[in-house]
């Protein structure tokens, strides 16, 4: 079956640490991967996604991931956290051949200590 | 200008009552969402319309029925209402097609059964 899985359930850094959340999938073809951030209270926004080329993405504030297709992963990292970085992290995925379907993982709650 | 917009942000009922969820997108998009994210934030894709047509029903039971008037639209009516419905309910949408589709979330409604 299709799915998304996000390893990391809750993970607590203090501030400047780094971070790596990871993110694996089980489509088979070409996918679509993003990484979505949900504040406490708030919807969910668009951290970076991959389409297609370079394997590595940067996206908003800081945060970037990488593509491993050997792999089927897509994690995701930061090399130096902040307070305001708290939040819910979702990994979520859309095939080619699933289109109108996009699935996410479980999510990783990040807390960080100041 | 907000891009989806759910309506109501909060939604306390009881048992047994029938309630609607609006959402409307003014991005141009085809393609609609609902999610439900329940309290341990696991998000779970209800319903995927396509030009109005119903593309995804995901095992959801026939008390919840999704309506599409036109393309910018997708509403959510739930009847007899149970404890086990309260969740917070996302409506996203996204433009169909070969890749390059991301989905933007509206801002979620809070519905409490009691």
């Amino acid at each position: 079956a299709q799915s998304v899985s996000q390893h990391n359930h809750h993970v607590i850094l203090s501030e400047a640490a780094s971070l790596e959340l990871g993110c694996n999938y089980s489509y088979g073809g070409t996918v679509n991967l993003f990484w979505y951030v949900q504040y406490p209270g708030q919807h969910l926004q668009l951290l970076l996604k991959y389409f297609s080329g370079d394997p590595l993405v940067k996206g908003i504030k800081g945060f970037e991931a990488e593509f491993i297709k050997s792999k089927f992963s897509f994690n995701l990292r930061k090399p130096s956290v902040q307070w305001s970085d708290t939040a819910e992290y979702f990994c979520a995925v859309i095939s080619y051949s699933s289109a109108s379907k996009i699935i996410f993982g479980s999510g990783t709650r990040l807390s960080i200590r100041p | 200008d907000t891009a989806v917009s759910q309506t109501p942000k909060y939604l306390v009922t009881q048992m047994g009552n029938d309630k609607s969820i609006k959402c409307e997108q003014n991005l141009g998009h085809d393609t609609m969402y609902w999610y439900k994210q329940d309290s341990k934030k696991f998000l779970k894709i209800m319903f995927s319309y396509n030009n109005k047509e119903l593309i995804i029903n995901e095992t959801v039971p026939n008390r919840f029925s999704p309506k599409s008037p036109d393309k910018a639209h997708l509403n959510l009516h739930i009847n007899s209402l149970e404890l086990g419905d309260s969740a917070v309910y996302f409506c996203a949408s996204s433009q169909e097609g070969q890749g390059n589709t991301e989905a933007f979330f509206g801002q979620g409604t809070r519905l409490t059964v009691v």
